[in-house]
């Protein structure tokens, strides 16, 4: 069974604080491994990762995948209030099984 | 990325009744899918929408509890059945486009 794991499940910091976030996955057929995030109902999508070692960057916020060690981690630099989020991950995997299966989720709380 | 809208946003039902909750899709789209959030948990996949034929669900959920229809490419429909208060949950639409997936704006139902 295709299993995503993320750490930590929440987190508090202050503003200007880094924050690493991380997710490690097993699945079979690997396609793409995605981030989103999800302040309200609708996650909205952040990263697309299928290749190791390249880093999809989109202001402070920037993403790499590992193949071999099957992790992903999510970055966030100088954080702001309206980082408070939750930040999923989810691996799709492909074939005929073609299914996005998610992480629990990690709770990012940013305090002024 | 194609833009998706869902209705109703929200809805508080009695139980014993059903709701359908509608997806449409500003393109023709081949993958559709439909999620559920409850309480506190991440996205768990119901079903995939399978255009001019039946949709395949995922193990523990059956088509006369969430019967959903895709007339076309561009149009899904989910209907949750004779609710409980355990359908409480964020229902989503998403599609996916090469080896990623986008989110509508959910549903937030409450079961009374």
């Amino acid at each position: 069974e295709d299993k995503v794991v993320q750490s930590p499940l929440s987190l508090v910091v202050h503003e200007g604080d880094t924050v690493t976030l991380n997710c490690s996955y097993e699945v079979t057929n690997f396609r793409s491994l995605l981030w989103y995030k999800q302040e309200k109902k609708a996650p909205t999508f952040l990263f697309m990762l299928t290749s190791s070692g390249i880093e999809k960057k989109s202001g402070r916020l920037s993403s790499i995948l590992d193949k071999k060690e099957l992790f992903s981690i999510l970055n966030i630099t100088a954080t702001q209030t309206g980082d408070s989020a939750v930040y999923l991950c989810a691996v799709l995997s492909g074939g005929s099984n073609y299914k996005l299966t998610f992480g629990k989720g990690t709770l990012l709380t940013v305090n002024p | 990325s194609a833009v998706i809208s869902q209705k109703p946003s929200r809805d508080i039902c009695q139980r014993g009744t059903s709701l359908t909750i509608q997806c449409q899709v500003d393109s023709q789209v081949t993958m559709m899918f439909w999620y559920r959030q409850q309480p506190g948990q991440s996205l768990t996949l119901i079903a995939t929408a399978n255009q001019g034929s039946e949709a395949t669900y995922e193990s523990g959920f059956v088509i006369d509890k969430f019967p959903i229809s895709r007339p076309n490419l561009t149009f899904s429909t989910l209907t949750v059945s004779n609710m409980s208060p355990e359908d409480s949950s964020i229902y989503l639409c998403s599609v996916g486009e090469r080896d990623t997936q986008y989110f509508g704006p959910g549903t937030r139902l409450t079961v009374l």
